[in-house]
């Protein structure tokens, strides 16, 4: 069955650090995609990245970056020069191409905390 | 903003009681998500609707139930409420591409408290 891991519960960093948050899934399927949620105080989730398993390019938007690495199973989301902005849980989420099914399976969510 | 909507923003209610949320897809997305956000559970998918039609079933528990209207929009009943359905309740929708699972986008949620 497919699963996500956020090791890293909670990171605390301060402002204009960079910050890497790991995420590692497991699934069967050989066609797959990959996201990254961002849940501020307020709640809501909102969409960041979405990256298909046949797609292995990396990806830049501003101070965001995204590392995949289908060798490992990984799907890391750096952010570089953090804000107190950035404050927020990250949720890394999986879909799996197979049996129609289109279910987000998240992990736990890394707790980030920008300090000025 | 997403585009998604979804009232009531809070709810406090009692156990036993039933209550029922609702969600408005953004313009032109037919497939509409349930998912409900606890403390020990994480985010968990609880159902997906289609054009009207159930797509997809996850951990729902019988006393949950939903229904997407002509319309479109979507409702999300709750019964024989318990403390533990305390939580977050998100609906997401996509639009729908064949041979490819969309982005979903997600509402501002629902926070229901059961006392």
């Amino acid at each position: 069955a497919q699963k996500v891991t956020q090791a890293q519960t909670e990171i605390s960093v301060v402002e204009k650090e960079d910050v890497t948050l790991d995420c590692v899934y497991e699934t069967r399927d050989t066609t797959y995609y990959l996201f990254w949620y961002k849940q501020p105080p307020s709640g809501e989730l909102v969409f960041l990245i979405r990256r298909n398993s046949f797609d292995e390019q990396n990806e830049i938007s501003g101070r965001y970056s995204w590392n995949f690495q289908k060798s490992t199973s990984s799907f890391n989301f750096t952010i570089t020069a953090s804000q107190v902005v950035d404050s927020a849980v990250y949720f890394c989420a999986l879909i799996e191409a197979q049996g129609g099914s289109e279910k987000l399976v998240f992990g736990k969510g890394t707790k980030l905390t920008v300090n000025p | 903003d997403s585009g998604v909507t979804q009232t009531p923003k809070h709810l406090i209610t009692a156990t036993g009681q039933r209550v029922t949320l609702r969600c408005s897809p953004r313009s032109g997305d037919l497939s509409v998500y349930w998912y409900q956000q606890s403390l020990d559970q994480g985010l968990q998918f609880l159902i997906q609707y289609y054009n009207g039609e159930e797509r997809a079933k996850g951990n729902i528990l019988e006393r949950f139930s939903a229904q997407q209207f002509p319309d479109l929009h979507s409702e999300l009943n709750l019964s024989s409420l318990e403390l533990g359905d305390s939580a977050l309740y998100f609906c997401a929708s996509s639009v729908e591409l064949a041979g490819s699972p969309r982005t979903q986008y997600f509402g501002p949620g629902t926070r229901l408290l059961v006392l």
